[in-house]
């Protein structure tokens, strides 16, 4: 079955800890991104990749940090620097080219901070 | 004043009735409008896609957009008790998934 894959279900954080979030996708798509979810927010986007070795950040980037060195690969660092990380984290993935595109999520990590 | 605008609810309808969520947007320039359902604790999936005005019919889905008056709507028809969750509109001025931009969010519960 294709799709994407998000681990760990639940994280839980230290103060002054980093912690990475994976996000798989097998649909061959080019692009990929990061969102939170806050309670009543929707959904705020984070960093996003359109190509392998290229990212830029979305409207909520401080704090966090990304890489994209395979196509199938995003994964997110939450740093010590995000005070506030407690939230629901999706990842989603797309392509870039052709008619009614749209992104297709992840079932999401939930970050606690202990 | 935020980009587009849903109510975040919550609505609570009982069963079998029909259900009317929308959004209003201030960008002229969307003109790519989608669905999202998104159950308890899930990642959200795409509902209903729909391109500049007019409307889009799925079983018991319609999505309708207004760009005259910057104003989308999702109706379920004979809601059930699996339709409670939350639904997201989203939009985008490019045909590229790139540029979404999401609602709040409406919690849906349809009591059996």
């Amino acid at each position: 079955d294709g799709g994407i894959t998000q681990s760990p279900k639940y994280l839980f954080r230290k103060e002054g800890q980093n912690v990475t979030l994976s996000c798989e996708q097998n649909l061959n798509h080019d692009a990929m991104y990061w969102y939170r979810q806050d309670p009543g927010q929707g959904l705020r986007l984070i960093y996003y990749s359109q190509i392998v070795n290229d990212f830029q950040k979305g409207d909520i980037a401080e704090g966090y940090s990304v890489s994209r060195e395979k196509k199938e690969s995003f994964p997110l660092t939450v740093t010590s620097a995000q005070k506030n990380p407690t939230a629901f984290y999706l990842c989603a993935s797309s392509r870039t080219s052709g008619i009614q595109e749209t992104q297709y999520f992840g079932p999401g990590t939930r970050l606690l901070v202990l | 004043q935020k980009e587009v605008e849903q109510d975040p609810g919550p609505l609570s309808v009982p069963e079998g009735a029909i259900v009317s969520l929308n959004c209003t947007y201030s960008n002229s320039a969307f003109q790519y409008f989608m669905w999202y359902r998104q159950y308890s604790r899930k990642g959200p999936e795409l509902l209903m896609y729909t391109y500049s005005s007019g409307n889009k019919e799925d079983g018991r889905f319609t999505a309708q957009v207004d760009k005259s008056s910057k104003y989308i709507s999702l109706f379920i028809r004979d809601s059930q008790p699996s339709d409670s969750a939350t639904y997201l509109c989203a939009m985008s001025a490019w045909k590229g998934a790139q540029k979404l931009v999401f609602g709040q969010g409406t919690r849906l519960t349809i009591n059996p």
